[in-house]
């Protein structure tokens, strides 16, 4: 099975402020890379796709890159209503696996 | 709109069953792979399995291997989950997803979830 790392478990951080949050795969992955923001009590949220790709709606301030085993999420100015939990997804093999997710905090 | 809705999660003693369903509305059904996903209280999600399209294919995580069956009626819009043999460790909300084809498979829509609890 493909491991995906996330750092750091958790972060605190101010509005305005530009975060970025890593994932590291335990093998290549190609592009097979998707991002998932959740609030507390709901369902995932898609953000980015394809490791770069950013699903349609999704604010203009979420970016992703990486390819292969590293990747990355950045927020470039952190607004109140992302403080959430995210998560990176694999798709490249099954067992389809998330790291383990980052807490955004208010700090 | 698309909507996802599931059902049929509860209270279940160990090596109790349960079906759940995922009625899907707001889009062609039968032209999308769907998945479950669940997450145990507090913790981080885990795909569980997958079917496609037309019930040619399905995979699902080794835990739930022998257990667990994934199902989808295209006639009636549904995807369905039954899970047997349920251990301590099947607790969680258990999500359905649809799975766009895009340059990576992404779950673009997701229900709002049904709480499984395994426990005497």
């Amino acid at each position: 099975d493909i491991q995906m790392t996330q750092s750091p478990s958790s972060l605190s951080a101010s509005v305005g402020d530009r975060i970025t949050i890593t994932c590291r795969a335990s093998q290549s992955i190609s592009t097979y890379l998707n991002w998932y923001q959740q609030k507390p009590g709901k369902a995932p949220k898609v953000l980015i796709y394809a490791a770069a790709s950013l699903y349609s709606g999704v604010p203009s301030r979420f970016s992703g890159s990486g390819s292969g085993t590293a990747f990355t999420l950045t927020i470039s100015s952190l607004q109140p209503e992302d403080f959430a939990a995210y998560y990176c997804q694999q798709t490249y093999s099954t067992p389809w696996t998330f790291g383990q997710g980052t807490r955004v905090e208010i700090k | 709109e698309v909507q996802l809705v599931e059902s049929g999660g509860g209270l279940v003693q160990p090596g109790g069953s349960l079906r759940l369903s995922c009625a899907a509305s707001g889009f062609t059904f039968s032209n999308y792979g769907m998945t479950w996903v669940r997450q145990a209280p507090g913790k981080g999600l885990e795909w569980v399995a997958i079917i496609d399209q037309d019930d040619s294919q399905k995979r699902n995580v080794d835990s739930v291997q022998g257990r667990f069956t994934i199902s989808r009626d295209n006639a009636k819009n549904s995807l369905y989950l039954e899970m047997n043999s349920l251990r301590a460790e099947d607790t969680a909300m258990y999500y359905c997803a649809r799975i766009l084809l895009s340059s990576s498979w992404v779950f673009d829509y997701w229900g709002q979830g049904t709480l499984v609890t395994v426990s005497s």
